[in-house]
């Protein structure tokens, strides 16, 4: 069984459209975290995601929103898609936020979003 | 604020070599810190991961080390294969942020 499981796997769109990438993971885990890989492969956190508690980058624009419906699940919905929105996006989770060896970040596959 | 440096980038060795990567931060202040491998297309697998009181974790061919002080991390692979050819990443914890570095992209030579 995959562990942490992201739909779909590929997406292209269009500029100024609304979009949602969706992660569920099966480890019981209750952490979870959006990350976004960059052409040159930079790795960036985007949010992280803990018992309700939603822990915002900063620097992340508000047209990125995540939503949880329950633990397992963590979904990122992008309004207005941007060019700048093309990248790999990664979800993650672990079994806690606690900074333990809890801390161990089992990754999805990624979703490759592509902006037209 | 944090930032995470790799070197090499890239780094090409022969089947059986042993081999070092580096990983240097800038903020001493971290929770842990995890070496990450990335196959091309796929997603990150988690190799080790080092609480900031600890000073090294070995995984089979696998060892990293842990200078918080000096804001470096070392990952050693012995006798190296073309089955570890990856992106190798690390990554420190600071409160409830990750950092990661840029990664070295290791190829093994058969």
């Amino acid at each position: 069984d995959t562990a942490v499981s992201q739909t779909p796997k590929y997406l292209v769109t269009q500029m100024g459209n609304d979009k949602s990438i969706k992660c569920e993971q099966n480890l019981g885990h209750d952490t979870m975290y959006w990350y976004k890989q960059d052409s040159k492969k930079f790795l960036k956190i985007m949010f992280s995601y803990n018992n309700k508690e939603l822990i915002i980058n900063e620097t992340v624009p508000n047209r990125f929103s995540p939503k949880s419906p329950d633990k397992a699940h963590l979904n990122l919905h992008i309004n207005s898609l941007e060019l700048g929105d093309s990248a790999v996006y990664f979800c993650a989770s672990s079994q806690d936020a606690a900074g333990g060896s809890t801390d161990t970040q089992y990754f999805g596959p990624g979703t490759r979003l592509t902006v037209l | 604020k944090q930032e995470v440096t790799q070197i090499p980038a890239a780094l090409s060795v022969p089947e059986g070599e042993n081999l070092v990567l580096n990983c240097s931060f800038t903020d001493s202040a971290i929770y842990n810190l995890q070496w990450f491998r990335q196959d091309p297309g796929k997603g990150l697998t988690s190799l080790l991961l080092i609480q900031s009181s600890q000073r090294e974790q070995t995984s089979g061919r696998l060892n990293a080390s842990l200078d918080k002080s000096s804001g470096r991390s070392t990952l050693y692979i012995a006798a190296s294969q073309p089955g570890d050819s990856a992106t190798y990443l690390c990554a420190v914890k600071v409160v409830a942020q990750f950092y990661f570095g840029t990664g070295t992209s290791l190829t093994v030579i058969p």
